[in-house]
């Protein structure tokens, strides 16, 4: 079981928004930055979101992050067929010193 | 162009060792944290340790606690991951990744290698 919750999967039509939900605790997300991950099929993860809402240099806007509490959003705008993937959040767990990933939610674009 | 090359990934026995080398270049090594994932076949991420950039600072899971160890030669700007009493549950294939920082508590990876293979079967 991870320490982070999200759904296994979200779908949505292309050209459509879709968001991702991670779900922690005042030891994780509460009170540390969350980043988000894109991983393609058979490829490493790419960094999309670091620091609860900042971009990489190269990542559209079309994808955002915010944090509320204990919990965090990807959102995606503009769905495009090449964004299906498995989105994953990251975030550091203070009580257990350890970085701590959430289970991953595959994106399918219909 | 930053680049994170692993290796020493192979099939090993229940209980036997194994160490993981990341080979990076295209940044200052020294100047960042550096971390090693992992992603057992079909399943999600798994954060398995990381190390600060001087080296002085090392975290882990606490399903690899006491038997990986995690360090890093900054005059070779080479990552490694020693593992010893390996499990079946410690196959994946295992990505070495570059911290945005220098702490190597937040984490966030934005440069990752290709990831090397180990499989603990007997």
């Amino acid at each position: 079981q991870s320490v982070l919750t999200q759904p296994p999967s979200v779908s949505a039509a292309p050209g459509q928004k879709v968001t991702i939900s991670c779900s922690g605790s005042s030891s994780n997300i509460g009170n540390n930055y969350v980043s988000w991950y894109q991983q393609l099929p058979g490829t490493a993860p790419k960094l999309l979101i670091y620091e609860n809402n900042k971009r990489p240099s190269g990542i559209p806007d079309r994808f955002s992050g915010s944090k509320s509490g204990t919990s965090a959003t990807l959102g995606i705008t503009a769905l495009q067929t090449g964004d299906e993937a498995d989105y994953y959040c990251g975030t550091w767990d203070s009580s257990l010193s350890a970085g701590v990933f959430g289970g991953g939610t595959k994106l399918t674009v219909l | 162009e930053v680049q994170l090359l692993e290796s020493g990934g192979a099939l090993v026995q229940p209980g036997g060792s194994l160490r993981l080398s990341c080979a990076a270049s295209g940044f200052t090594f020294s100047s960042y944290a550096m971390g090693w994932v992992r992603q057992a076949p079909g399943k999600g991420l798994e954060w398995v340790s990381a190390i600060s950039n001087s080296g002085g600072s090392t975290y882990y899971a606490d399903s690899v606690k006491g038997r990986f160890t995690i360090s890093r030669d900054n005059s070779k700007t080479t990552l490694y991951l020693q593992m010893i009493g390996l499990k079946a549950e410690d196959t994946a294939v295992y990505y070495c990744a570059k911290d945005l920082g220098f702490r190597g508590t937040v984490p966030d990876f934005d440069y990752w290698g290709q990831g090397t293979l180990v499989t603990v079967s007997s």
